[in-house]
Formats: structure tokens, C-alpha cells, sequence
């Protein structure tokens, strides 16, 4: 069964604090693994897609890595801006090109600190 | 270019009704997808419309349903409403077949009493 596991549930740094969240997966044929960032009363917001292991993305403060089991959102020197709840979420492969649902997982609720 | 849009933003509903959401996908896109959030949870999948027509569902009872328009509109119907639908409906839209993510609109929050 495609699974997806986060940790941890929540995270507090003092702001430029750098630190790691995890996405431990489990999936029958990873055709992409996506983080989104949602705010309260919000939906996701799209950050990054990786597509294979050793992949590496960056945007800003956030650096996103994959292996074959899992995936690291690395947040380095942080902002209060950056508080929110990281969401990983992975997408099996379809067939005929069929678009896939998304498994997410639970999430990680990020706060940092002036 | 407008995101992907939903209505109402909130509503209150008694159990036992019913209820529909509404979703306008982003420009370009011909597939929507429902999502069920309940509170510190990550998102469930619902079902995916595509051509009008339910393509993928996820494991939700028949009380949940829904529909497709021609301009790739959709709408979450969910009947005999129980206290544990009460959660943040959210709506994403993509492009069959594309590589692209998915683009959630900012939900519809249910609240059941």
C-alpha cells in the first residue's frame, strides 16, 4: 500500500536556525514526490517535484533531496516567513498518461522564531 | 491568470443534509481533483473528474459524489451529512497527462453540527 510517513509533527527554531524535515516513503513505481506548503485557512502551495533518486531542487531558503526511500526538505538560516505545515505528498505512476491521485502524508507544522 | 477558485469559502450545515461545492479549475487545466482535510491531518483523495467523467476514487462512500461540466467546472456533492465530514474541501486541478503538479484552490471549510 502507497504510504507516506513525516517527521517530525512539529518543529520550533529560532529564526536562521537551519534544519531538516523528513518524508519516508513507500509507493508501487514513484512517478513524482511533491512539497507544498499550506498556511492556515489555505490550500498547498506548490514547491518542488523530484522525479528520481539523487535529485536535488532549491528555491530560496528550501533545498528538497530524494532517495529511493525518502525525501528531505532542508531549511537553511530560516524566517518567521518560513512558519507553515510542510506537506510531502507522493504520486505512483498512472497508466495511458493518466494523471494520479496524490498520497500525502500528515505533515509537519514548522514555527521559527524571531 | 486566475488560480484555481472555490465556493462558499465556509459553511454550516446540520447532519443529515446535504451539500455542494464548487470549483473553478485554473486556466488550461481539464482535470480536478477532491481533496478531504481534516484538521492537523494531510489531505485524502476523494476522486478525480476528467472528460465529465469520475476517473479515479479514493476510499470514500457513495454519499460522496460528483460532477464534471463542459467547461471543466466541477462540483462535491456529499448527502446525509455526518458529524465526521465536517473538514476542509479542497479542490486541485491539473492537465491529463501532464507532468505538471496539481494547483489547489484555497478549500471550502464544511463545519457539521
Amino acid at each position: 500500500e502507497d504510504q507516506v510517513t513525516q517527521s517530525p509533527e512539529a518543529l520550533r527554531l529560532q529564526e536562521g536556525e537551519s534544519s531538516s524535515l523528513n518524508c519516508s516513503y513507500t509507493v508501487s513505481g514513484l512517478r513524482g514526490l511533491f512539497w507544498y506548503r499550506q498556511d492556515p485557512g489555505k490550500g498547498p502551495e506548490f514547491l518542488f517535484t523530484l522525479y528520481s533518486a539523487g535529485e536535488e531542487k532549491e528555491k530560496e531558503r528550501l533545498k528538497a533531496t530524494l532517495t529511493k526511500k525518502e525525501s528531505f526538505l532542508h531549511i537553511t538560516a530560516p524566517k518567521p516567513e518560513d512558519s507553515a505545515t510542510y506537506l510531502c505528498a507522493v504520486q505512483a505512476r498512472g497508466y495511458g498518461g493518466a494523471t494520479n491521485k496524490l498520497i500525502f502524508g500528515t505533515g509537519t507544522l514548522l514555527a521559527v522564531q524571531p | 491568470d486566475a488560480g484555481v477558485t472555490q465556493s462558499p469559502t465556509h459553511l454550516i450545515k446540520t447532519r443529515g443534509q446535504q451539500v455542494t461545492l464548487r470549483c473553478s479549475p485554473k486556466s488550461g487545466h481539464d482535470t480536478v481533483s477532491w481533496y478531504q482535510q481534516a484538521l492537523g491531518q494531510g489531505p485524502q483523495f476523494i476522486f478525480q473528474y476528467y472528460e465529465e467523467e469520475e476517473r479515479q476514487r479514493g476510499n470514500f462512500p457513495d454519499r460522496f459524489s460528483g460532477h464534471q461540466f463542459p467547461n471543466y467546472s466541477s462540483e462535491l456533492n456529499v448527502n446525509a451529512l455526518l458529524l465526521g465530514d465536517s473538514a476542509l474541501y479542497l479542490c486541485a486541478s491539473s492537465r491529463q497527462g501532464d507532468y505538471s503538479p496539481l494547483h489547489f484552490g484555497n478549500g471550502t471549510r464544511l463545519t457539521v453540527t
